[in-house]
């Protein structure tokens, strides 16, 4: 139980578009989702909080613009990166908590090359 | 203010032979503390995790971690190695305030190489 899916694993674009990153709760209800940021050999940063329902909660230093989310249902919370430039490449993990337990269950990653 | 330092970036072993991994907190409150396990291109797995209960926890494959208050340690063991084990290990902490945890902050990471 408890598995987290991202969507997709691996994607490149260009710079100055949009790419959108699917993290979804398959087996039970997410009330809040995490988004975090992982450069190559480093450790993961928090972006935001999401609730479901409510406008997420960015960490200091994370453009809300910039990395908008939405998490409009129990499963599923989206993170969009508007207007991609190359230094936003990176490993972006989500994880999701649910109502039973405060433990959070991490997604497989979605590594982002923007060229 | 809480923070987690992970005491070296990288831990190299021979199959077989004991495991330490070394982590060091830092909390205004009563911590949850946990270690994570992330191999390459794959999500983070729980291996432990540490709320208040019992001081040594036991994990996954073989892992344990014991809590020490007195030196605000979290230090993961294993006494014998296996060659799956190398991965990246990430010490985490939580603060307790309200007793439930809602932020985590990562450790730097420790790579652990296992050769034969």
């Amino acid at each position: 139980g408890a598995v987290v899916s991202q969507h997709p694993s691996r994607v490149i674009c260009k710079s100055g578009t949009s790419v959108k990153i699917e993290c979804r709760s398959l087996d039970f209800q997410a009330t809040t989702m995490f988004w975090y940021r992982q450069f190559p050999k480093q450790s993961l940063m928090l972006m935001a909080t999401s609730n479901e329902g409510s406008k997420a909660t960015y960490e200091q230093g994370v453009e809300k613009d910039k990395f908008l989310i939405n998490h409009a249902s129990l499963t599923l919370s989206t993170l969009t990166v508007t207007s991609a430039h190359p230094e936003d490449s990176s490993f972006y993990i989500c994880s999701a908590r649910g109502t039973e337990s405060y433990e959070q269950y991490f997604g497989p990653g979605t590594r982002l090359t923007v060229t | 203010a809480q923070s987690v330092t992970q005491l070296d970036s990288h831990v190299s072993v021979s199959e077989g032979t004991p495991v330490l991994l070394r982590c060091n907190y830092s909390s205004s409150y009563s911590p949850s503390l946990f270690w994570y396990v992330q191999h390459p291109n794959k999500g983070l797995q729980l291996l432990l995790k540490y709320t208040s209960a019992a001081t040594l926890v036991k994990g996954i494959n073989g892992f344990e971690a014991e809590f020490k208050k007195s030196e605000t340690s979290f230090h993961l063991t294993k006494p014998s190695a296996h060659m799956s084990d190398a991965a990246e290990y990430f010490c985490v902490v939580s603060p307790h305030e309200g007793g439930g945890y809602n932020k985590l902050i990562f450790g730097a990471g420790t790579r652990l190489a296992v050769h034969p």
